[in-house]
Parts: structure tokens; sequence; C-alpha cells
């Protein structure tokens, strides 16, 4: 597609549960990223692939958090017993080149019950 | 940390021009000014970046002081679909390049009809 597609655009969890959201970047481009927005703040950084590999993770807030992008392509952010304080929107967003800017998906907004 | 300081709300009137701030004081050489803004429900969007030459495209202007301790992004013809909060980014290319981009927390754009 023309744009990063993340799935679902919203989701509920109850505490405790596991969840995993998706991302699809736009095709061919190398870098991946994942933010975590709360209500009324600016996007945290959580992690950085380049194609497969995982660069950065230091963003990470826990062990409970856990991305993967096995093929380079789609990634998937997890979070295992889920908490309250995970409540936000999870941002993707992919780039071809150091250069380029960013094009971010419109978000997953996980709520946690 | 962010390395800018903007500020915190803005109003312009439609059809105006639309002049945000930054102060990135401490800019290095390497370091280039990004501009993305984050429109209600989505996530955030590039719209230009610069290292000292003013530039311009189709959404906007940098404009760039000597010293590069400061820039201006210009909408020029501002309507009320560029309400937004607007992050001003400095992020370091080349050799030594941040791979992530780190947002503060912007200045919220009003447009008033």
């Amino acid at each position: 597609g023309a744009g990063v597609s993340q799935s679902p655009r919203y989701k509920v969890a109850k505490r405790g549960q596991d969840v995993a959201l998706r991302c699809d970047p736009i095709s061919g481009h190398v870098s991946l990223f994942w933010y975590q927005q709360a209500l009324g703040q600016g996007p945290e950084f959580l992690t950085y692939f380049q194609n497969e590999a995982q660069l950065d993770k230091s963003g990470l807030p826990s062990d409970r958090f856990f991305a993967e992008r096995p093929e380079g392509s789609v990634s998937t952010l997890k979070i295992q017993r889920t908490q309250q304080e995970d409540s936000a929107v999870y941002l993707c967003a992919s780039s071809y080149g150091q250069y380029d800017g960013y094009t971010f998906g419109s978000g997953t907004r996980l709520t946690v019950v | 940390d962010a390395k800018t300081t903007q500020p915190t709300s803005m109003d312009c009137a439609e059809g105006r021009a639309a002049n945000l701030p930054c102060n990135h004081s401490t800019i290095s050489g390497n370091e280039y000014v990004y501009w993305y803004r984050q429109i209600h429900s989505q996530g955030p969007q590039y719209i230009i970046h610069g290292l000292k030459n003013n530039e311009t495209n189709e959404m906007a202007s940098l404009i760039i002081t000597e010293d590069r301790k400061s820039s201006t992004l210009i909408l020029p013809h501002a309507t009320l679909r560029d309400t937004a909060v607007y992050y001003c980014i400095v992020r370091a290319l080349g050799l030594n390049r941040d791979d992530k981009i780190i947002f503060g927390k912007g200045t919220r754009l009003h447009i008033l009809p």
C-alpha cells in the first residue's frame, strides 16, 4: 500500500492479557520504528529495526514489551501481562534512508481495563 | 531529551501565514532541523527539513537563521486543516547519525475561522 498500515486500530485488553500489535511498513523501507504516545504527550521512542535487525530497544519500558521483524518487513509489538499504564497509542513509522522523513501509521489505541 | 524549545500554543487566523518558531541553540554541525505535525487522532506527518539553507516545498517553508540557533516554519496560507501539534526536531545525520527522532512537546497551533 501507499502508507504505513497498523492493526488493529483499537484494542481493549483486560489487565493481565497479552496483546500483539501489527505494523505493515511501506514496501522497501529499511528502517522501522515503534513509538508510544500517552494522552496529551509527544510520541516516545520504543525501539528501532534496520531490516530484521533490532538495533535499538532502549525505549522499551519493561521486559513485558517485545518487538520483532523477522523478515525485515512486517513488525509486531507484543505486550505481555498488560497493565493500566500501558494504555496509550502505539505508533509505527518507516523510512527508506536516513535523510528521508519518517512515514507514520495512524496508530493502535490500546486501552487496558 | 528534546534539544528544541517551542511555544506551547499559538493562534493564527485562517488565510494568514502561520509562523512557528523553534529554538535550538545547542545544535551541532551535523544536525538537521526537521518539522513534523500531528493532526488529532492521526500519526505524525513529516513536513520539511533543512541543514542551513532555507527550504520550501508544497507544504511549508523553513527559514533557518545564519547561526542555526533558531528556525521558523511558515505555513503561507493557513487553513482549518492545519490545526495540529507541530514538532521541531534536531537530528544528526551522516556518520554519527541519530537513528531515532526524539519528540518534544511541540506547539499546538489553532487556526481560527
